[in-house]
């Protein structure tokens, strides 16, 4: 089955630190990937996404993310990170068969001021 | 605001009430989805609506059932269940039935608790 595997279960950084969270997918087809990220009390909401062309996404509040198809992984990065970045960050795989949206089971970010 | 507004954001029931939950977007989009979150585990995809027309149903039990009256509304119809099922209740939607192919804009949930 196809599935979607996000390593780090919580990540606790300071303010200014760096931040790379791991996403994996099992599908050996086209995908189309995107990263959710859900802050304390509102929706989730798409930070970028990748369908083809670059496989270095820019999306917003300065995060982007790197598609490497031989790895089947589409890591999220930020240079910086700040405390409003303090949030669930999810990863979702799209295109496969049946055109369902599959998540991974998130990753929360805490960011000490 | 996301433009996909769900209602109530809270709901405590007991296992032999019967609820719903409702879910409102107000951009023009032709697909909406269920889909439930619960704690440390993937948000799980219940059901599919693509133009008022049930397109997928993930093995979820009877004792939920979807209502698509028209492409903006979107009921989850609620009764004898389980405390297992608390959850958080998602409701999204997007212009295009396949939602992996597409961005899909994502209601702020129901709490669901069963008591």
């Amino acid at each position: 089955a196809q599935s979607v595997s996000q390593h780090n279960h919580h990540v606790i950084l300071s303010e200014a630190a760096s931040l790379e969270l791991g996403c994996n997918y099992s599908y050996g087809g086209t995908v189309n990937l995107f990263w959710y990220v859900q802050y304390p009390g509102q929706h989730l909401q798409l930070l970028l996404k990748y369908f083809s062309g670059d496989p270095l996404v820019k999306g917003i509040k300065g995060f982007e993310a790197e598609f490497i198809k031989s790895k089947f992984s589409f890591n999220l990065r930020k240079p910086s990170v700040q405390w409003s970045d303090t949030a669930e960050y999810f990863c979702a795989v799209g295109g496969n068969q049946g055109g369902k949206l599959i998540f991974g089971q998130g990753t929360e970010l805490s960011v000490k001021p | 605001e996301t433009g996909v507004t769900q209602t109530p954001r809270h709901l405590v029931m007991g296992m032999t009430n019967k609820k719903s939950l409702k879910c409102e977007q107000h951009l023009g989009h032709n697909a909406m989805y269920w889909y439930k979150q619960s704690a440390k585990k993937p948000l799980e995809l219940m059901f599919v609506y693509s133009l008022e027309e049930r397109v997928e149903n993930n093995s979820v039990p009877s004792r939920f059932s979807p209502e698509c009256p028209n492409s903006s509304h979107l009921f989850l119809h609620l009764h004898t269940l389980q405390p297992e099922d608390s959850a958080l209740y998602l409701c999204a939607s997007s212009q295009g039935r396949q939602v992996g192919n597409t961005e899909a804009f994502f209601g702020q949930g129901t709490r669901l608790t069963v008591v």
